[in-house]
């Protein structure tokens, strides 16, 4: 079945420094999801991208559709000690559309 | 935006006993809900699909006698755990396709089986 690789699967960090992640995949998909999931609680959706080759911002992050679209990544710049948690790709795509998850890159950020 | 709803939180209960979670939409109608499954420090697996006012589609793997799923409304699906074991325990996640907001998860429920 499809599968997303996700990479880094943790990453820590000092406060203000960037921070890239990636999700690759060797099928196409429709959409890709970046979420961001806290201890005890469901993720919640970051980014959303649509269109290959698409490069889209929410503040402080910025995601990017792949031109094969079989990849994305995600950029935190200027991190801060609220951006921890674990971030999940997810990609939609297949015949029947269903959302497939990235493993998943745990974020530690020092103050 | 979008809020889907999940309760309870968190729930203890003694090997053998029956668990019931809920997953409601409160402020858009959801003909089609989602229940994941994540064990500690891993990803989200999807368990199954939940069709409003017909059967739920499991994912291979997913025995649909042992995680029973119900989807009556539009706003409510519910997942029951029968004859929890310990093996059971996990983080229970749904979520629902909520038009121009696409996927929106509920808070997850931490169950616990004792």
């Amino acid at each position: 079945g499809q599968q997303l690789n996700q990479s880094p699967q943790s990453m820590f960090i000092q406060e203000g420094e960037d921070v890239s992640m990636n999700c690759t995949s060797s099928s196409i998909f429709n959409t890709w999801l970046w979420y961001k999931q806290d201890p005890g609680e469901g993720p919640v959706l970051l980014i959303a991208l649509y269109k290959a080759g698409e490069l889209t911002s929410n503040g402080r992050l910025t995601a990017q559709f792949g031109i094969t679209r079989k990849d994305s990544f995600l950029n935190i710049s200027a991190s801060i000690p609220s951006d921890v948690g674990i971030y999940f790709c997810a990609g939609i795509g297949g015949s029947q559309g269903n959302l497939i998850f990235g493993k998943g890159t745990k974020l530690s950020v020092k103050p | 935006g979008a809020v889907v709803s999940q309760h309870p939180s968190w729930v203890i209960c003694k090997s053998g006993t029956s668990v019931k979670i809920e997953c409601r939409s409160l402020d858009f109608q959801a003909t089609t809900m989602f229940w994941y499954r994540q064990f500690p420090k891993q990803s989200l697996m999807l368990m199954a699909t939940s069709n409003e006012g017909s059967k739920a589609t499991y994912e291979q793997g997913v025995e649909k006698d042992k995680f029973l799923i119900n989807h009556a409304s539009l706003t409510l699906s519910t997942l029951t755990v029968t004859s929890a074991h310990p093996e059971d325990s996990s983080f229970y996640i749904c979520s629902a396709l909520a038009g121009n907001y696409g996927y929106t998860f509920g808070s997850g429920t931490r169950l616990t089986v004792v």
